[in-house]
């Protein structure tokens, strides 16, 4: 299975501040069809989880441009910038090139 | 809109067969397919399976042997179905639609596995 590492585990910012999520894949998430599978989802507190940005980089619907993704190949970020407080929550990175699909481990945001 | 809304059990017991449904709105069974994600109490996410527009699936092998997907189309439901079930199994179990990436979620069903 493809491992997927989240980093850092868990962030406190403030108000207007950016940051910045990293998730490194085990293997390359490009796909026989040119694509890369690397999505990013956001579970608020007590929610199911949302979708933020799906193949690396393309906001998902409603998604503010805050929210922007980078990467390739095994290597990827997810970035918020001027953090609101409805950010707060758990994000994941998961991964949809191979099967079984994988999620990283989560990234806790707390606002200061 | 899409929508997505899980039921089922609420509680089950150790070796018995868990059954949830996932009944959806907004779109075609028969065009996007339908993940199972689940989340254990304070833990992460763990996909289960997907049964795509074609009605072909694909399943996590930890989870092959246990599990089985299958949808009605004509009452825009899919099905989860898994035996055997342990307390490990405890979870919240989600349905998601697959169009570029889970992209709607049910709110979830909380399944609780005792003995």
């Amino acid at each position: 299975d493809v491992v997927m590492t989240q980093t850092p585990p868990s962030l406190s910012v403030a108000i207007g501040q950016s940051v910045s999520i990293s998730c490194k894949s085990s293997q390359s998430l490009v796909y026989s069809d040119g694509k890369t599978y690397l999505h990013w989802l956001l579970q608020s507190p007590g929610q199911s989880p949302k979708l933020l940005i799906y193949q690396v980089s393309n906001l998902g619907s409603g998604v503010p441009d805050r929210f922007s993704g980078t990467g390739s190949q095994k290597d990827f970020t997810l970035k918020i910038s001027r953090v609101e407080a409805e950010d707060l929550g758990v994000y994941y990175c998961v991964q949809a090139t191979h099967f079984p699909l994988t999620f990283g481990s989560g990234t806790k945001l707390e606002i200061k | 809109q899409v929508q997505m809304k899980e039921t089922g059990p609420g509680l089950v017991q150790t070796t018995q067969t868990l059954s949830v449904t996932c009944t959806v709105s907004g779109f075609s069974l028969t065009s996007y397919g339908v993940h199972w994600v689940r989340q254990a109490p304070g833990k992460g996410l763990e996909w289960m399976g997907i049964i795509w527009g074609d009605g072909s699936t694909n399943y996590n092998s930890a989870l092959k042997s246990r599990l089985s997907i299958s949808r009605d189309t004509s009452k825009s439901q899919v099905f989860l179905t898994m035996n055997s079930l342990q307390t490990d199994d405890t979870a919240v179990y989600y349905c998601a639609e697959e169009t570029e990436g889970l992209d709607y979620w049910g709110q979830g069903v909380m399944v609780t596995v005792s003995s």
